[in-house]
This record gives C-alpha cells, structure tokens and sequence, in this order.
C-alpha cells in the first residue's frame, strides 16, 4: 500500500500569511496526487488536481507544486475562508489513500 | 448540474445490516468511476469501495467480504450493502464520483452510519 504522510498536522497562521502543506507518498505516483479542503460538517472539496491543476472557480491564491513522491499545497494570503482542514489523496494504485489532514488554523 | 444524495444511514446494532443509497443526477453513473469513501467523525478520510467504468471493483482490506458496491444503471444510482457491522464501521459514509486514476470531483452531503448496542 502507498503511504501518504502530510505535514504539519495542524498550523496557526494569520490572515495574510503564506502557508505550506507538505504531502510525501511512499512511493512514486506519477502525479496522480490531489488536493481537498473540508470544512465543519461539509464534504471534502477538490480544490487541485494533477499535482498542480486549479479546479475551476478556486482562486489564484492556491497552488500545488512536486513530483514524484514529495507534494506542496501553498496558499499565498490566507483569507479568513481559507481557515479549514486540508488532504492530499493518491489516486495512482489501491488502496487510494489519503493524507491524514492538516487543520489551518486563526492565530 | 452534477448532484449526489446520500441516504439510508443509520443507528445499527453489530451484526446488522444497512444498505446505502446514492442518487446521482446531471451525469450518468456507469460512464464514470465511482467510490464510496467514509470518515470517522473528527479524523481522516478512507476510501472503502470503488465501482469502475468495465464493473471492476476495490474494496478495502477492512470491509473485504462483508461490503458490496452496486449500480443501478436505470436508476442512476450507486449502493453500498453494508453486512456484519461492526463498531469501528462507525461514520459518515460519502459517495463520490471518481477512483483509480481521476480525483474525487464531487461529492455527496454523506450519510451518518453509528454501529452500537
């Protein structure tokens, strides 16, 4: 099975801020890697695909980065929107597995 | 406009049965990948089941044998038998369009599942 490690598990950050998530596999997944943000009581949201595509209507201040097994999600200026849990997911072999979640949180 | 509507969670004792529902409307079902992914509530997401374009089918090790994934292609809609529950089956259930090789576009609102005496 495919590990997937993200890190941090959990981050305080201010609106304005730049913000890194870091998602490593254990092994190479050819770039069938996505992003999620879920918020309280909703579903997840595709928010990146392919790595680095945005999902149209995310805005700008999102963007995913890596290759072969070590992956970022950077949002440039946090927004007090932007304040939730976030997952990676490889989509490359079974089981398709996820990051375990980082929760942004207001500082 | 692609919608996906859970039903038929519910309180369950262990051992018993229940059936998942999802309706699927702006798409039709059998020309995607679909998947049945659950989270405990307050952790992590696992995908448990996955139905493919050519009836392939995944299941997780964990429900491997007690779990069934289904289509009703007249009905656009997608099933999860879930038998022989147990406590640790416990969660919100989300069906997703999506699996092998494509991401999770879209999502249904989930359905809670709580397996308890």
């Amino acid at each position: 099975d495919i590990q997937v490690t993200q890190s941090p598990s959990s981050v305080s950050a201010s609106v304005g801020d730049r913000v890194t998530i870091t998602c490593r596999a254990s092994q190479d997944i050819s770039g069938w890697l996505a992003w999620y943000q879920q918020k309280p009581g909703k579903a997840p949201k595709l928010l990146i695909y392919a790595v680095s595509t945005l999902v149209s209507g995310v805005p700008s201040r999102f963007s995913g980065s890596g290759s072969g097994t070590d992956f970022t999600l950077t949002i440039s200026s946090l927004q007090p929107e932007d304040f939730a849990t976030y997952y990676c997911q490889q989509a490359n072999s079974f089981p398709l597995t996820f990051g375990g979640g980082t929760k942004v949180e207001i500082k | 406009e692609v919608q996906l509507v859970e039903s038929g969670g519910g309180l369950i004792q262990p051992g018993g049965s229940l059936r998942l529902s999802c309706a699927a409307s702006g798409f039709t079902i059998s020309n995607y990948y679909m998947s049945w992914v659950r989270q405990v509530p307050g952790k992590g997401l696992e995908c448990v089941s996955n139905l493919y374009i050519r009836d392939s089918i995944y299941y997780a090790d964990s429900v491997k044998g007690r779990f069934t994934i289904s289509r009703d292609s007249s009905k656009n809609t997608l099933y999860l038998q879930m038998n022989s529950l147990r406590a640790e089956d416990t969660g919100i259930y989300y069906c997703a369009r999506g699996g092998w090789h494509s991401d999770f576009d879209y999502w249904g609102q989930g359905t809670l599942v709580t397996v308890s005496s």
